[in-house]
Formats: structure tokens, sequence, C-alpha cells
């Protein structure tokens, strides 16, 4: 029972470096969200998609980029890795219908991937 | 816009004694509400939620919470705090549909 499953979980790059994080989900949750954590600031909503096709800015879209090509994988993608983009990035999903012992709209988070940019 | 603030940055209780957490938010609707707890180098934790009927809502690690519409907060409650209890603990507030939006976390130390 993986649920939300992230990778990579460490990364360090340089600036100006490329990469992609990635999130996989195997609840059949129709959203998908990005959020980054930093010290004093909360979870700050990066993108997030309702759906497989379709993407959404949220709170801090700057530098980053996402896909969403198939329903259970959400994409984040930095195309030049700046030092301010040193964070701790977390991925969820949650469902549009109630399930069990999950309401709509509840979040199931992943373990988090932790960037830094040198 | 949505909003959620935690008025405390920081928190201090003895071991044992009781805990409360506030937040407040600012939502046009009845929103969903949750809180989660993350340790150190952990991921969240659901702790508890509400979405309607009983404004007084159980959650794990005997944790509750309490949904006031007149004072648009959703402050979390524990009777007696145990040391397992210091983490940083995030409430959260969503409209149907939507993301979820987060308060910038109170972190609770526990002293024995």
């Amino acid at each position: 029972n993986a649920g939300v499953t992230q990778t990579p979980k460490f990364r360090v790059l340089k600036t100006g470096q490329s990469m992609t994080l990635l999130c996989a989900q195997d609840m059949n949750h129709e959203y998908m969200y990005w959020y980054r954590q930093d010290p004093g600031m909360g979870l700050r909503l990066i993108h997030y998609s309702v759906g497989e096709g379709t993407t959404a800015k949220g709170e801090v879209p700057d530098g980053y980029n996402v896909s969403r090509l198939k329903k259970q994988n959400f994409l984040l993608g930095l195309e030049s890795a700046a030092p301010s983009q040193t964070s701790v990035y977390f991925c969820a999903s949650s469902s549009t219908r109630t399930s069990g012992g999950a309401r709509s709209g509840e979040l199931f988070f992943g373990e988090g991937s932790r960037l830094t940019v040198l | 816009a949505q909003s959620v603030t935690q008025p405390d940055i920081h928190i201090t209780v003895s071991e044992g004694a009781s805990l409360e957490l506030r937040c407040n938010y600012s939502y046009g609707a009845t929103p969903y509400l949750f809180w989660y707890v993350q340790s150190p180098g952990q991921g969240l934790q659901l702790l508890l939620k509400y979405f309607s009927g009983d404004t007084l809502v159980q959650g794990i690690k005997g944790f509750e919470a309490e949904f006031k519409r007149s004072q648009s907060s959703f402050n979390l409650r524990k009777p007696s705090v145990h040391w397992s209890d210091a983490a940083e603990y995030f409430c959260a507030v969503a409209e149907a549909g939507t993301a979820l939006i987060f308060g910038k976390g109170t972190t609770l130390s526990v002293s024995s």
C-alpha cells in the first residue's frame, strides 16, 4: 500500500542545472499537488492538477513547470535551478469523492524531497 | 483571498500540562479544516479533520479541535501533553475541489 511516492528523496544541484521530481500515487486520485516547505513559511502551493492533462498555478509557481500526462503521475520540473529553490518539496493527492475513511478534499502526502541548489 | 493564520510561532508547554494551538482562517464559505503534525525530518501526518456536523472533532494521539464559525477559528487542544508531542503543527483550510492552504506552523516544545 504505497500511497504517494516521491523520487528522488534527496538531490543536490548546481545553479542553472535542471531536474525533475516525480510523484506517483496509487489511489486513483484525481487531484495532485506540489508544495514547497521553507522554515517559517509553512507549506506553499506551487502547482496543482485537477485531472490528467490539466495543470494550474498555485501560490509560488515561478521557476517551476509541471506535467500530468498520466493520472497517477505528477512531475515537477526545474529548468534552471536557483539557490532560492533550495527547499523540501512535498507532493500530495486527493480524491473528489468520499471513499472509506477519506473524504473529498483530504490530502495524502508523500515523504518529501529535499533539494539543495548550490 | 483565502488565508490561514497561526498566531503563535513557538510555544513551550510543560509535560503533563494542557495545550491549545490557535488557528484562524479567512474564507467565504464553510471550509474543510485540518490539522497536521510534522516531526523533524518527517512528512506530514493528519491529526484530525472537520468537514461538517459536530463542531468538536476528535483526532489521533489524544488531540481534539473545535470549529467556531463565529470566530473563524479551529483551535487544536490536548488535555495532557507528552514529550513525544514536540513537533511542528500546521493548520490547513480548503474548500471542496480546491487546494489546501496552510498556515505557517507552530513549533511545540515540551519541557520536563
